[in-house]
């Protein structure tokens, strides 16, 4: 069992470029949330997916959007990238039990 | 009322020693209560969890601690190992599968 794999390992990025982030989940789960972890700092949540709809929210703008496939893989989107969404970005899978987190993406922007 | 308070912010332990992190939560909502472990560069691993209808789980060297009244649990690591060293956080949520409200984390290093 493969578990949570994230792609890509680490991106650079500019200022209001956008940038898209992929998560494959633990096989058997269905459900994947997205964490934002600055620096130093613990994971925020920001959304979760279940059966390709947006479940839950947390506190972030409009710019970040996701999606969630019919093989329960799932993207996270970033629009007009600012410095301060730098971060580790992590994606969790479950199904009827706890989280696993990925290995996360480290995003840059520049 | 979202916020779980994790202390202390890093903590140093000698080889066999006995770590202890301490979380604090105001929302009574929650009901799942896990522990994870993160090394640098890598995502957080679930070390363990709990729920508040029992007071303490052991796993192996790993111990959580869960007062309901106080809104308080701590995870106790025995016999602490320099392998342990990393960063510990603390977490919460309403069902097992739900938003997780992370602590802000410690830093644990076991010096041999």
């Amino acid at each position: 069992d493969a578990g949570v794999t994230q792609s890509p390992t680490h991106l650079i990025k500019t200022r209001g470029q956008q940038v898209t982030l992929r998560c494959s989940p633990k096989s058997g789960h269905d459900t994947v949330s997205w964490y934002q972890q600055a620096l130093g700092q613990g994971p925020q949540f920001i959304f979760q997916y279940y059966e390709e709809e947006e479940r839950q929210r947390g506190n972030f703008p409009d710019r970040f959007s996701g999606h969630q496939f019919p093989n329960y893989s799932s993207e996270l989107n970033v629009n007009a990238l600012l410095l301060g969404d730098s971060a580790l970005y992590l994606c969790a899978s479950s199904q009827i039990d706890e989280q696993f987190f990925g290995p996360g993406t480290r995003l840059t922007v520049l | 009322q979202q916020q779980v308070k994790q202390s202390p912010q890093s903590l140093i332990v000698q080889k066999g020693g006995i770590s202890i992190i301490n979380c604090a939560y105001e929302n009574t909502a929650f009901d799942y209560f896990p522990w994870y472990q993160q090394f640098p560069g890598k995502g957080p691993a679930l070390l363990i969890a709990i729920r508040p209808d029992v007071s303490e789980k052991k796993e192996g060297r790993f111990t959580i601690s869960f007062n309901k009244s106080a809104k308080q649990f701590s995870l106790h690591i025995m016999d602490s190992q320099p392998g342990d060293s990393a960063t510990y956080f603390c977490a919460a949520s309403k069902g097992n599968t739900g938003k997780l409200i992370f602590g802000q984390g410690t830093t644990l290093q076991v010096k041999p």
